[in-house]
């Protein structure tokens, strides 16, 4: 079955770019038609959702983020990534990875997830 | 942007009891697009419930969604110890409800 993992530095400086990646295994990115998505949860909060790829390149983001936020594919390493630019503190997260299913049309759900990466923002 | 509302914020309970949790959407959800996420600590979130009633797969019967429009419903009807752990519900694709723990009394 589809797996998904995380990867990155786990710190990132204040003003910098924290940059994550997404390696699907089990499947191919591109079989099927689903979105690619990018999720967070700070320490003891809620999940807040970042954006989503289409592996045509296609994305939507969460308008929170969606002036720092940049989330490309790569189909050839069966692979996603995120930046998320001039990160403080408060981007201080675990960072999860998801498929988003699609019905009639529509992106639906999240499943399965990645197990997270937690990025910590200090100098 | 639909904004979902879990109440209430902690459910206790004990083992064997019924548990109901509640999410309610700002604006109608079509085609019942709503799906619900168990998170245990230190672990992902775990599909449980998508299209409002339907158990992902391998999902105990237990778990059962319901609700359209604006109010929707998590019902576990007898709690395992396993149980135990925070809920979350989705509007299809995007924003999470602000979660439910569920702990044990």
């Amino acid at each position: 079955q589809v797996q998904l993992q995380e990867s990155g530095p786990g710190l990132v400086k204040p003003s910098q770019t924290l940059s994550l990646t997404c390696t699907v295994s089990g499947g191919s990115i591109s079989s099927g038609s689903y979105y690619w998505s990018w999720i967070r949860q700070p320490a003891g909060k809620g999940l807040e959702w970042i954006g989503r790829i289409y592996t045509s390149g296609s994305t939507n983001y969460n308008p929170s983020l969606k002036s720092r936020v940049t989330i490309s594919v790569d189909t050839s390493k069966n692979q996603f990534s995120l930046k998320l630019s001039s990160v403080t503190a408060a981007d201080t997260a675990v960072y999860y990875c998801a498929r988003v299913w699609m019905v009639r049309g529509a992106v639906g759900w999240f499943d399965p997830w990645g197990q997270g990466t937690l990025v910590t923002v200090s100098s | 942007e639909i904004v979902l509302t879990q109440s209430p914020g902690t459910l206790s309970l004990s083992p064997g009891e019924r548990a109901t949790l509640s999410c309610r959407a700002s604006q109608s959800v079509s085609s019942s697009y709503l799906a619900w996420y168990q998170q245990k600590p230190g672990q992902a979130p775990r599909l449980l419930i998508y299209g409002a009633s339907s158990r992902a797969t391998g999902i105990p019967d237990r778990f059962s969604g319901s609700g359209s429009g604006t109010d929707f419903t998590l019902t576990i009807s007898r709690l395992e110890p396993e149980d135990f752990a925070v809920y979350y519900c989705q509007q299809y694709g995007s924003f999470f409800g602000q979660g439910t723990r569920l702990e044990i009394k």
